[in-house]
């Protein structure tokens, strides 16, 4: 069984420029998470998408930050403008609704400059 | 809504004990327990679902006291290979059951010398 895919692995931009990061969950997840994982931290959830629907934002950075999840499969975050404090790994995860069992992808390593 | 992780870092040597703790000032629904290893993805352990269950693999158990809404992660005959950073995830619980909104914890690094 494939995993959680994410692109790309590394991602170097400078400050105020826009940068997305794709992901596709795993074959017939329902749940999608993306996460921002600054160093020595852990995850921190920033939005939560039940098939094209979000679950939860509230710790989505709006005015900077989107993501979509069109027809319920891939998704993709964007962050416009870049911010210093916005150098993190991105983690994607995925689960069946009603398991709760999260599956990570690679993450993204973002480096703001 | 963070859980708190204790204690922050622990070392061992191989084939020692160790037990991290979770606690959460929300009622939860379950508790998901994660092992990341430097520069990779967090990887999935066990989950315990509310009603005060115990899972084990091998040679990893954890058990979930809802009453007071912690979670502890036990370790026994530590090897090389669990070394790395442990995170707890807390679902909390909403009047309709769980939301599968894993909120998690700032990790415990342990550590496994020969």
């Amino acid at each position: 069984e494939a995993g959680v895919a994410q692109s790309p692995r590394y991602k170097i931009i400078e400050k105020r420029q826009s940068v997305a990061f794709w992901c596709n969950p795993i074959s017939g997840h329902a749940t999608l998470y993306w996460y921002q994982q600054i160093l020595g931290q852990g995850p921190k959830l920033l939005i939560q998408f039940q098939n094209n629907g979000v679950v939860d934002d509230s710790q989505l950075p709006k005015d900077r930050f989107s993501a979509e999840r069109l027809k319920g499969v891939d998704s993709t975050l964007k962050i416009q403008p870049a911010k210093l404090e916005d150098s993190a790994v991105y983690l994607c995860a995925s689960s069946l609704w009603g398991q709760g069992v999260a599956f990570f992808g690679q993450g993204t390593r973002l480096t703001v400059v | 809504q963070q859980p708190v992780q204790s204690p922050q870092a622990v070392i061992l040597r191989e084939g020692e004990d160790a037990v991290i703790n979770c606690s959460s000032s929300k009622a939860l629904y379950s508790v998901h327990w994660y092992r990341q290893k430097h520069g990779e993805a967090p990887v999935f352990l066990m989950i315990l679902l509310k009603g005060g269950e115990q899972k084990g693999h091998e040679k990893i158990s954890a058990s979930f006291n809802e009453k007071k809404q912690q979670s502890s992660l036990y370790l026994t005959a530590s090897q090389l290979s669990y070394s790395g950073t442990y995170f707890c995830g807390t679902d909390p619980l909403p009047a309709q059951g769980g939301s599968e909104k894993l909120v998690f914890g700032k990790g415990t690094k342990l550590t496994v010398n020969p």
